[in-house]
Parts: C-alpha cells; structure tokens; sequence
C-alpha cells in the first residue's frame, strides 16, 4: 500500500546522542513535512521541503535539521537531543500541484530523550 | 494563516449526526478551510476542505457561512470510529514557496458514545 513510512516507531534516546528519524514516501510527492505533537500544543511545523534539494524552517526548528536528497526521503536529525526534544514526530507529504491540497501522515516515531 | 477557534470537546450519540463549529473570523478571501482528524496514536487524516460553497465526499460535509467567518464540520452518522481529535485549518491553497503549510490549533476532542 502507497504512503508514508517513518521509523523507529519509537526510540529511547540519552540526552546529548545524535538521532536521526527516517521518513520515506513512494507516493512521488514534491512536498514533505515534519511536526512535532505535545501534549496540550496541538502539532508544530519543525522543518519542510517543496521540492528534493531545498528545505525550509517552521514553527520550531531549533534543535533539529534536515535535508532532502532526493524526492522520496526526507530525513529528521537531533545533532544533540534534549529532553525538551521529548515528543511524538509525524512525517507528512504533499502532491504540488495537487489542487486538494490533502497532506499525507505518516503513523510518527515517538521519542523518549532521558 | 487565519487563526481558528474550536470548542475542546464535544460529544455525540453513535448515529447522529455530529456537529462540529469553527469561527475563522480573520479569513481572507483566498484562504481555504480545511478539516483534519486524528484518531489515537495516529497519524492525522485529511477529511475536506472548502473556500465558499458547502462540499461533500463519502466522510462528511463542510458547511461555511455566507460572510465565511465560520464553519461546520458534520458527519452526517456517526460512528464510535468516528471519535477523534478534529482540527479546522485555514490556509492559502496556492503553489510557490508557501505551498503546503498547515498550521494546527488544538482541534476538538469529539467523543462518540454508544
């Protein structure tokens, strides 16, 4: 089935390691999206990319990076996680172009940063 | 972006219709209205979306006042599937660099009972 795969699905980390969340589309989308969910916050836009090779900032992108290499990965990195970083992360995509503007969810990683 | 305002929760009997209110008073006269909903430890689901004339598909209809100051989310049965968090986004529905960002509030907790 077409959509979007993210991992880990869940992931303990230690303050201060590198972590880098996978996301990966098949759909051919141009658009990608990663959010962050907390609690009482509603989701936040970290990062975006419109098309493979560049990538935008959100809502909240200190802490986090990410890059587009190509059109279907869109990986999320924590050079140096912080418990703040504590979270449920949902990939999305979008077909540009697409007139029902309709995002794509991937089912999101959560993570634990002690 | 607009900004929107929904109630926190709402409640609903298993096949009736559910209701669900959405007061974008700031909307400007590009600005689509768009529906999400979230069931637990999912990722978010496109529902509908709308700029001035009501819509329909095989999950619910989007009603919008003339002035589109507000709007109604309705599933016409209700189902105990349908218990989820709903989230009403308004956004410019166009291409360029500001393609695809969505920003969600808090959205309204529906609760469907038997």
């Amino acid at each position: 089935i077409a959509g979007i795969t993210q991992a880990p699905t869940s992931q303990i980390l230690a303050a201060g390691r590198r972590m880098t969340l996978r996301c990966t589309q098949d759909m051919r989308h141009n658009a990608m999206y990663w959010y962050r969910q907390d609690l009482g916050l509603g989701l936040r836009l970290i990062h975006y990319s419109n098309t493979a090779g560049t990538t935008g900032k959100g809502e909240v992108p200190d802490g986090y990076s990410v890059s587009r290499a190509n059109t279907d990965d869109f990986p999320l990195t924590l050079a140096s996680a912080v418990p703040s970083q504590t979270s449920v992360y949902f990939c999305a995509s979008r077909a540009s172009g697409a007139f029902t503007g309709e995002l794509f969810f991937g089912e999101g990683s959560r993570l634990t940063v002690l | 972006d607009a900004k929107t305002t929904q109630p926190p929760s709402m409640d609903c009997a298993e096949g009736r219709a559910a209701n669900l209110p959405c007061n974008h008073s700031t909307i400007s006269g590009n600005e689509y209205v768009y529906w999400y909903r979230q069931i637990h430890s999912q990722g978010p689901q496109y529902i509908i979306h709308g700029l001035k004339n009501n819509e329909t598909n095989e999950m619910a209809s989007l009603i919008i006042t003339e002035d589109r100051k507000s709007s109604t989310l309705i599933l016409p049965h209700a189902t105990l599937r349908d218990t989820a968090v709903y989230y009403c986004i308004v956004r410019v529905n166009a291409g360029g660099t500001s393609y695809g960002k969505l920003t969600f509030g808090q959205g309204t907790i529906l609760t469907v009972h038997p």
